[in-house]
């Protein structure tokens, strides 16, 4: 089955600097991949997600590449803020298979 | 209406308990699931349903019961749970077919004393 390995596990950058996280994934299968954003206490909530047939998708200041050669994809944040400090989960799918299987997190903080 | 929602906020239950969790969503959405969170891990499946029918039973111990009434509701029946079942449990819901998207409810924390 699919396993998707999430690093790094915690990433802690200054307000307005960049972040990255990235994911590998081994179901070369797997064509759908959404980032999920959650605050402390909430619940998971979509921020982006991207299908196999493009290899960057941006929204604003976050972005995900995706290499499926390589088969890993990664998110990037720009121009970082202080409410973008959460853990975020990354995940691999085959697209309408129901079963999303999940990173482990990371968790983001943002210095001011 | 765009959400999905979950009732309770927060549950404590003791060990012979009989308890329920709920979950709604109007979206029109044809798949629903349950996962259960621990602190500091990614949401785990336990449940989906596929029009109103099981499609996947992640293994689950059978003191977790799920059910769906109806295309908009769906309950958890929680009975003699164990403290290591102390944790989030989320309820997502995602448009069946080719949309794998799943929209998560505020979950609810449950604690077994």
């Amino acid at each position: 089955g699919e396993n998707v390995e999430q690093h790094p596990s915690t990433l802690s950058v200054q307000e307005g600097d960049s972040a990255v996280i990235k994911c590998t994934y081994s179901d070369s299968a797997s064509n759908y991949f959404p980032w999920y954003k959650q605050e402390l206490g909430k619940r998971p909530q979509l921020i982006i997600d991207i299908r196999s047939n493009v290899g960057e998708k941006k929204d604003q200041r976050i972005a995900v590449t995706l290499n499926k050669t390589a088969k890993h994809f990664s998110l990037h944040i720009t121009e970082t803020q202080p409410e973008d400090s959460a853990v975020y989960f990354c995940a691999a799918t085959v697209q309408g298979a129901q079963k999303l299987v999940f990173g482990q997190g990371t968790r983001l903080t943002i210095n001011p | 209406d765009t959400e999905v929602t979950q009732t309770p906020k927060h549950l404590v239950m003791g060990m012979t308990n009989k308890k329920s969790l709920k979950c709604e969503q109007h979206m029109g959405h044809r798949a629903m699931y349950w996962y259960k969170q621990k602190a500091k891990k990614p949401p785990e499946l336990m449940f989906v349903y596929s029009y109103e029918k099981l499609s996947i039973n992640e293994s689950v111990p059978s003191r977790f019961s799920p059910e769906c009434p109806n295309s908009s509701l769906l309950n958890l029946h929680l009975h003699a749970l164990q403290p290591e079942d102390s944790a989030l449990y989320l309820c997502a819901s995602s448009q069946e077919s080719q949309s794998n998207e799943q929209f998560f409810g505020p979950g609810t924390r449950l604690t077994v004393l």
